[in-house]
């Protein structure tokens, strides 16, 4: 049975910087990716980036490029996020999501998120 | 930067049918994947790759496709199914994901 395990919740003040881990179990590292997604209080679903730990092929949504870092260890089956400069407006519940997908000569072809983290809720305060 | 649009919210009486579109310019060319989420809850995938039901979701959830717009369908719709219904995708190539901005679905 495929589960992802984040770490726990952190409160953090601005303009310092979070890392979030995820652990996967049951799930082969080399035909899988990752994405993170972040959800403010109220508010909807946003991606922040994704990696495909076998190619080391990460991707950062436009809106984070240069604040964020995805990072993976297959060792131990595990992918991390940090945000850095953390603003109020960070505060959100940040997740793990894991996508399958077929490699179309060297584009992958996503199979949607079909297992996700618990969340880990970030809170930033002064 | 690409984006995808649903409606903010619906709502439909027990055992009526509710559709959920999502557009977005790319999507002829991309697969669009939808989760189902409740208060509280991580999201749950309910459909992927436009029409594809993950085992255990029931067949009354499906998806379909037309040129830029999905639609998610729930048949007889039932209580549990209130929930808020996200749509992603990918822009043209495919690299960088996106959500739609979510619809709430109330059930009467």
């Amino acid at each position: 049975q495929v589960q992802l395990v984040q770490s726990r919740a952190e409160g953090k003040k601005p303009g310092s910087s979070v890392k979030v881990s995820c652990q996967a179990s049951g799930v082969n590292f080399k035909n899988v990716g990752f994405s993170w997604v972040r959800q403010a209080p109220g508010q909807g679903l946003e991606w922040m980036g994704g990696i495909i730990p076998v190619f080391r092929t990460i991707n950062y949504a436009q809106k984070f490029q240069g604040r964020v870092t995805i990072t993976a260890d297959e060792i131990t089956s595990s992918v991390y996020l940090e945000v850095g400069s953390l603003k109020s407006d960070d505060s959100a519940v940040y997740y793990c999501a894991k996508e399958d997908f077929d490699l179309i000569g060297t584009q992958p072809l996503y199979h949607g998120m079909d297992v996700w983290g618990q969340g880990t809720t970030v809170t930033v305060s002064s | 930067s690409y984006e995808l649009t649903q409606p903010p919210s619906m709502s439909v009486s027990p055992g009526q049918t509710a559709r959920i579109t999502c557009s977005g310019d790319a999507l002829p060319k991309q697969f669009v994947h939808w989760y189902q989420q409740k208060p509280g809850q991580a999201p749950v995938m309910v459909i992927y790759k436009d029409i594809e039901r993950p085992s255990g979701i029931p067949d009354r959830i499906s998806g379909s496709s037309a040129g830029t717009t999905v639609t998610l369908t729930i048949n007889g719709v039932q209580a549990e199914d209130e929930a808020d219904y996200f749509c992603q995708s990918a822009d043209s190539s495919g690299s960088y994901k996106v959500f739609g901005g979510g619809t709430r679905l109330t059930v009467l």
